[in-house]
């Protein structure tokens, strides 16, 4: 069975600093995605960033980037250059193996970005 | 891209009376698309796996009798909540993946409110 774990259930940050939110899975199978999603309070689900587990290079999109330390198991978001914006809930997933590739999502990290 | 729709985006339903929500979408057919329940500030738990032609594939503990999941066709999915009682209240969310993508696009979302 799949595994996600947000420790951080808040997290503050000020504006233009770079923030970390943390994440460790727990899996058996040999492959798999981590993903990372933003939910602002209007609800909806923003995919942020990719990283596979055979992918050799950390993802990076935009001011987002995965810190993905596969023998640590650990998926960590990196936000540079916070903006007012970016307060919204964080939800990291994995990737069951299987054609269907179902998501198992942490329970969250509220980010709140200080002006 | 990848735009993913939800319909209604709330409704609110008298107790034993049932509820249909659609997820479409709108500029990509989706091999295989998704239903998840979330409760306030919780994280989003994965109901069913549905593929178009197909019978769902339903979590376990969820009630498949209840949850009645249609895919009709390559864009469009259907979740029926029957007979349902005020614990059903809810947002549920959809989501949908293309063949062969890893990311899933999902829906804003439907609030359910069951009086």
């Amino acid at each position: 069975a799949q595994k996600i774990t947000q420790t951080q259930p808040g997290m503050f940050v000020q504006e233009k600093e770079a923030v970390t939110l943390d994440c460790t899975y727990d899996t058996s199978d040999p492959s798999y995605g981590l993903f990372w999603y933003k939910q602002p309070s209007s609800g909806e689900m923003i995919f942020l960033i990719y990283q596979g587990s055979y992918d050799q290079q950390n993802a990076t999109e935009g001011r987002y980037s995965l810190n993905f330390q596969k023998a640590r198991k650990s998926a960590n978001l990196v936000i540079s250059a916070s903006q007012l914006g970016d307060s919204a809930m964080y939800f990291c997933a994995m990737s069951r193996s299987g054609s269907a590739r179902q998501l198992t999502f942490g329970s969250g990290t509220q980010l709140t970005v200080l002006p | 891209g990848a735009v993913v729709s939800q319909h209604p985006s709330w409704v609110i339903c008298k107790s034993g009376t049932s509820v249909k929500i659609e997820c479409r979408s709108l500029d990509f057919q989706a091999t295989t698309m998704f239903w998840y329940r979330q409760f306030p500030k919780q994280s989003l738990m994965l109901m069913a796996t549905s593929n178009e032609g197909s019978k769902a594939t339903y979590e376990q503990g969820v009630e498949k009798d209840k949850f009645l999941i249609n895919h009709a066709s390559l864009t469009l999915s259907t979740l029926t909540v029957t007979s349902a009682h005020p614990e059903d209240s809810s947002f549920y969310i959809c989501s949908a993946r293309r063949g062969g993508a890893y990311e899933q696009y999902f829906g804003p979302g439907t609030r359910l409110t069951v009086t």
